[in-house]
């Protein structure tokens, strides 16, 4: 069945770029109308979405952090990436990656979910 | 605060039914599909109802979701402990043009 593994380092510097990878396996990261997406959980709080990519590199973002979030794919690899720049503590959190659908220009639902990866922003 | 309201916490006794609400505006819940997550202690969320009212594959009959207006319901049936878990609900928003979730409701099975 389908699985996604996110990867990347578990601390980061405030100011720097976090980085994160996401690898799917049992399935292609290319299907149609198939989006695949960011979502994040400071410890403790509630869940945030961050942005969805496709498989051509459309991509859509939480304007929240629209300007410091970059999605993008590698079809190649089956792996899909986040950067976000100039990070602070209110970035530290568990990273998931998920697939998401796109259906008649709304997104449905995220299913599955990657474990998640714990992100922290310290010096 | 979020855009989806939910209370932050529900509670029942084993084998009772709970609800869990989640409130929204016609830029979301009045207008686009509802989807439900449930989030057990230090796993990943995990999808348990979409489009409203859809179980996927492996989600028992016992849950349920139902909406009607800017409001969307979860319900469980014959809960159990291992219901207990932290629970959210998610839209597309219109007017936002993003994802959202609720801010989560904690169930606890007494």
């Amino acid at each position: 069945q389908l699985q996604l593994q996110e990867s990347g380092p578990g601390l980061v510097k405030p100011s720097e770029t976090l980085s994160l990878t996401c690898t799917v396996s049992g399935g292609s990261i290319s299907s149609n109308s198939y989006y695949w997406g960011w979502i994040r959980q400071p410890p403790g709080k509630g869940l945030e979405w961050i942005g969805n990519i496709y498989y051509s590199g459309g991509t859509y973002y939480n304007p929240s952090v629209k300007s410091r979030v970059t999605i993008s794919v590698d079809t190649s690899k089956n792996q899909f990436s986040l950067k976000l720049t100039s990070v602070t503590a209110a970035d530290t959190a568990v990273y998931y990656c998920a697939r998401t659908l796109l259906w008649f220009g709304e997104f449905n639902w995220f299913d599955p979910w990657g474990q998640g990866t714990l992100v922290t922003v310290s010096s | 605060q979020s855009v989806l309201t939910q209370p932050p916490s529900v509670s029942a006794a084993p084998g009772q039914k709970v609800t869990i609400s989640c409130s929204g505006s016609s830029s979301n819940i009045g207008n686009n599909y509802v989807s439900w997550y449930q989030q057990l202690p230090g796993t990943a969320p995990k999808l348990l109802i979409y489009d409203n009212n859809k179980r996927p594959s492996g989600i028992p009959d016992r849950i349920s979701g139902s909406k009607s207006g800017t409001s969307a319901t979860l319900g469980i049936t014959g809960l159990q402990t291992g219901d207990e878990a932290d629970y959210y609900c998610g839209i597309w928003d219109s007017s936002l043009s993003a994802w959202v979730f609720g801010g989560g409701t904690k169930l606890t099975v007494l």
